[in-house]
C-alpha cells in the first residue's frame, strides 16, 4: 500500500523567505503526483500537478519537483508571504489503486509577517 | 479547470437520521468519482470509489451499508450518511475525474458533518 509522508508536520518562517516542502511516497508505480493548498476548515485548491513522466511544473512562485525513482518530491515557495500560511498537501496517484489519490498528512506553514 | 460542485458545505444532524451529500461535476463528464473523509489533523482518506453506472468500490473498512454511494449519471454522485453516529462527525469531500486515465481530479469544497 502506498504510504506518503510529509516532512516537516509544521514550519514557521518569517516572510519573504524561500521555503522547501517535503513528500515521499513508497511505491514508484504513480501516474501523477498533486499538491494541494487546504485552509482551515476548507476545501482543497490545486497548486500544481505533475504527470509521471514530468519533472517539474512550476506556477507562479511555487515550483514542484518530482524524481519517481527516489520516491521524492519537493515543493518550492519562493518570497513567502503571511497569504501562503495555510496546510500543504502532497498526494499520489496509483495507478492500481483506481487512480484515486493517497494523501499525506500535510505541512501546516506559518509565515509570519 | 474543470469545475466540482459539493452541497451542502456544512450540515448538523442528530444521531440516527442520514444525510446526504451531493457532488456534481458542472462542466465535465465525471466517469470516476471519489470519496474521502478527513478527522481533525488527519489526512484525507478515500472512502470508495464510483464509477457511473456501476456499485462503488469501497476501502477497507468503510461500511457500505452505512455510507450509501450512488452515481447514476455522468455528473452526480451523491453519498448518504445512513443512521449517523458522532462518530460519523466529519469532513468529507469529493472528487471527480474524466474519460482520460491520467486526468487531473478535481475536487468539491467540502462538507462539514456535525452529528449531534
Amino acid at each position: 500500500k502506498q504510504e506518503v509522508t510529509q516532512i516537516p508536520a509544521a514550519l514557521s518562517v518569517p516572510e519573504g523567505e524561500n521555503l522547501v516542502l517535503n513528500c515521499s511516497f513508497t511505491d514508484s508505480a504513480i501516474y501523477n503526483l498533486q499538491w494541494f493548498r487546504q485552509d482551515p476548515g476548507k476545501g482543497l485548491t490545486s497548486l500544481l500537478l505533475i504527470q509521471s513522466s514530468q519533472r517539474e511544473q512550476t506556477s507562479g512562485r511555487l515550483n514542484a519537483s518530482l524524481d519517481k525513482s527516489s520516491g521524492r518530491s519537493t515543493l518550492y515557495i519562493a518570497a513567502s508571504q503571511p497569504g501562503d500560511s495555510a496546510t500543504y498537501l502532497c498526494a499520489v496517484g496509483v495507478t492500481n489503486s483506481g487512480y484515486a489519490l493517497n494523501f499525506g498528512k500535510g505541512t501546516s506553514l506559518l509565515v509570519t509577517p | 479547470g474543470a469545475v466540482v460542485s459539493q452541497h451542502p458545505s456544512w450540515v448538523i444532524c442528530k444521531s440516527g437520521t442520514s444525510v446526504k451529500i451531493e457532488c456534481r461535476s458542472l462542466d465535465f463528464q465525471a466517469t470516476t468519482m471519489f470519496w474521502y473523509r478527513q478527522f481533525p489533523k488527519q489526512s484525507l482518506m478515500l472512502m470508495a470509489t464510483s464509477n457511473e453506472g456501476s456499485k462503488a468500490t469501497y476501502e477497507q473498512g468503510v461500511e457500505k451499508d452505512k455510507f450509501l454511494i450512488n452515481h447514476a449519471s455522468l455528473t452526480l454522485s451523491t453519498l448518504t450518511v445512513t443512521s449517523a453516529h458522532p462518530e460519523d462527525s466529519s469532513f468529507y469531500i469529493c472528487s471527480a475525474r474524466g474519460r482520460r486515465s491520467n486526468t487531473e481530479a478535481f475536487f468539491g469544497q467540502g462538507t462539514r458533518l456535525t452529528v449531534v
